[in-house]
């Protein structure tokens, strides 16, 4: 089962910054978050992870809380081809078999608006 | 261009039928993995290959087979045995555990 909980949808405007929470309250000391995004009938898209520091790319910024309990993906000017479902998983760094694999739930669907 | 190939984009079987999915890659990572994705559900694990010649059961293999010959393929074959087998398959690949998976652009199975 997935370790993380999403809300289920949301909705953000066109050159607006899109906030997407996740909590993870039994993260361990040893799991990474990621970030994946799944636009309509493609696979999905890495786009960011990080173990306790926030992190940036070019894509997005993660922020995560100082107890690791949750964390926000962070689109700084959403554009309509932003518009998909995105996948906050967290996964055991460092370890072979199953332990290490991705295990995605449902995400969030998030919708950028004009 | 390095990536990961899944073909074909669309297949449609009959019932009973075996069909196998296949996903070659060119980014030499060691692990790879197949997914199933029904509509608006998240990604299953079927089965996942860490090295050429071992692979592994995921959450949902019942139905499912998968060899390693190589590293860089791994083919699905989608067994008679799969009671719902019209699903979305993605392949994806990993190379490390600090670095994220990269995946196909999938498969569509419809069973008639």
């Amino acid at each position: 089962d997935a370790k993380t909980t999403q809300p289920p949808s949301m909705d953000c405007a066109e050159g607006r910054a899109a906030n997407l929470p996740c909590n993870h309250s039994t993260i361990s000391g040893n799991e990474y978050v990621y970030w994946y995004r799944q636009i309509h009938s493609q696979g999905p898209q890495y786009i960011i992870h990080g173990l306790k520091n926030n992190e940036t790319n070019e894509m997005a910024s993660l922020i995560i809380t100082e107890d690791r309990k949750s964390s926000t993906l962070i689109l700084p000017h959403a554009t309509l081809r932003d518009t998909a479902v995105y996948y906050c998983i967290v996964r055991v760094a460092g370890v072979s078999g199953s332990q290490g694999n991705l295990i995605f739930g449902k995400g969030t669907k998030l919708s950028v608006k004009p | 261009d390095g990536g990961i190939t899944q073909s074909p984009k669309y297949l449609f079987r009959k019932e009973g039928q075996n069909v196998t999915l296949s996903c070659e890659q060119n980014l030499n990572h060691d692990a790879m993995y197949w997914y199933r994705q029904d509509p608006g559900q998240g990604l299953r694990l079927i089965y996942y290959s860490q090295i050429v010649n071992d692979f592994q059961k995921g959450d949902i293999a019942e139905g499912y087979s998968v060899s390693r010959e190589k590293k860089e393929s791994f083919p699905l074959t989608v067994t008679s045995a799969q009671k719902n087998p019209t699903a979305f398959y993605l392949c994806a690949t990993g190379q490390g555990f600090n670095y994220g998976y990269t995946f196909g652009s999938g498969t569509r199975l419809t069973v008639v």
